[in-house]
């Protein structure tokens, strides 16, 4: 079956520009994790949902970062006035369950120059 | 604050060689362990996951309560396993949620 998709897969952005980041989870996936990964580091927790409930918003690292998921099941991961510290990759992830297998997207490659 | 370590950066083996990729966490409990892996190219997968069993490609991993370790071992390693791999426990294990803390990953370089 279909995997975990993210769109766009790479999005170059001018300082201060918004950008919006999607992710379509595999279908039936109750949990939907959002990770921002640095260039040479590990996946770090941005945020979680449990269905369209945000249930963990702790690892956004500011008020530009703003993420959504409506219907409980695609999520937007919204960003506003871009930093360069704001360039990684982010990678959606959904589960059946929240402790069970996450399953990976291809991630969006985002840079802000 | 439940955290995990992965000491090396690069590991590199030659093909044939056993290999152990090393991994210690900090949290008490029982807890869940995966290791994923992202090969060259591609998205990051699950290799193994504690409770399950589950696991690709030959590679094993005890929990050693004691040591707080969840090593990654391989008998014989092979070209095709040179990736990038992530030790990862969850956080809030027991709970509900389980968002993945990664650690910051082992390159693991097999040479022909």
């Amino acid at each position: 079956g279909a995997g975990v998709s993210q769109s766009p897969r790479y999005k170059v952005a001018k300082r201060g520009q918004d950008v919006a980041l999607r992710c379509d989870p595999i279908s039936g996936h109750v949990s939907l994790f959002w990770y921002q990964q640095a260039l040479g580091q590990g996946p770090e927790f941005l945020t979680y949902f449990q269905n369209e409930a945000q249930l963990d918003k702790s690892g956004l690292p500011s008020d530009r970062f703003f993420a959504e998921r409506p219907e409980g099941s695609v999520s937007t991961l919204k960003i506003q006035r871009t930093q360069q510290e704001d360039s990684a990759v982010y990678l959606c992830a959904s589960s059946f369950l929240g402790q069970e297998t996450q399953y990976f997207g291809p991630g969006t490659r985002l840079l802000v120059l | 604050a439940q955290r995990v370590t992965q000491p090396e950066k690069l590991l590199s083996v030659f093909k044939g060689a056993p290999v152990e990729l090393k991994c210690n966490y900090s949290y008490s409990g029982s807890p869940e362990l995966f290791w994923y892996v992202q090969y060259s190219r591609q998205r990051l997968q699950l290799l193994l996951r504690h409770i399950s069993r589950e696991s690709i490609k030959g590679f094993t991993a005890d929990l050693n309560k004691g040591e707080t370790s969840f090593h990654l071992k391989k008998p014989f390693a092979q070209e095709e396993d040179s990736a990038m791999y992530y030790c990862a426990p969850p956080h809030n294990y027991g709970g509900s949620q389980g968002n993945l803390i990664f650690g910051k990953g082992t390159k693991l370089s097999v040479k022909p």
